[in-house]
């Protein structure tokens, strides 16, 4: 099915444990983004990606490593995840002119 | 860099009631204004947005208003169901970053009772 899809939808993890979430879309969008979500702080930009191979930090980038090999895929991982990070995760894709669509989300829990 | 703010960060309206939602910007260069709407357990998802070369969107039951002079706009919801209940979000374009980079308002809850 055409749209953007995340996996996995809920993830237990331990503390210092490294994990990562994916991200996939079919509309061949360029831009991708990978935001976070707290009560209190609505959504923040972690990390975005403009193209294959490009990426920059947004707002809240410690911790987390992103990568773009294909333009479709656009994993984030957490190296060595606190309870910090601790939150709801959303990717988002573009196809510019800043309209975003977003994935269903995964709800990632630190213990 | 961009800040917006949105209020009130709780709404609650009888059914058919009309909602509204208020958000102010920082940056006046700032061009696009989109309103999500998150129901439980998904993701946001765009219902309406306005380009700062007008004044006004509608779109059925929803409508967007701009004003470029005080640095506002508005989210307007007409003749409200139980299905408009959620949370909704107001963003505009992040300052001095290239592409289509969002910050988000801090988001309202809005509960509309039958």
């Amino acid at each position: 099915d055409a749209g953007i899809t995340q996996s996995p939808r809920y993830k237990i993890t331990e503390t210092g444990r490294q994990v990562t979430l994916m991200c996939h879309q079919t509309w061949s969008h360029s831009y991708m983004f990978w935001y976070r979500q707290d009560l209190g702080h609505g959504l923040r930009l972690i990390y975005y990606s403009a193209a294959a191979d490009i990426t920059d930090k947004g707002e809240v980038p410690d911790g987390y490593v992103v990568s773009r090999s294909k333009t479709e895929n656009f994993p984030l991982t957490l190296e060595s995840a606190t309870r910090s990070q601790t939150s709801v995760y959303f990717c988002a894709s573009s196809p510019g002119l800043n309209e975003q669509y977003f994935g269903p989300g995964t709800r990632l829990t630190v213990t | 860099g961009e800040n917006v703010e949105q209020h009130p960060s709780t709404l609650s309206v009888q059914e058919g009631d009309s909602a509204v939602i208020k958000c102010t910007y920082s940056d006046s260069a700032s061009n696009y204004f989109p309103w999500y709407k998150q129901e439980l357990g998904k993701g946001p998802q765009l219902i309406i947005d306005i380009r700062s070369n007008v004044g006004e969107k509608k779109d059925q039951r929803i409508a967007v208003t701009l004003n470029k002079t005080a640095k506002h706009f508005s989210l307007h919801i007409t003749e409200t169901q139980p299905e408009d209940s959620a949370v909704y979000f107001c963003a505009a374009p992040r300052a001095n970053q290239a592409g289509t980079a969002l910050i988000f308002g801090k988001g309202t809850t809005l509960s509309v009772s039958s």
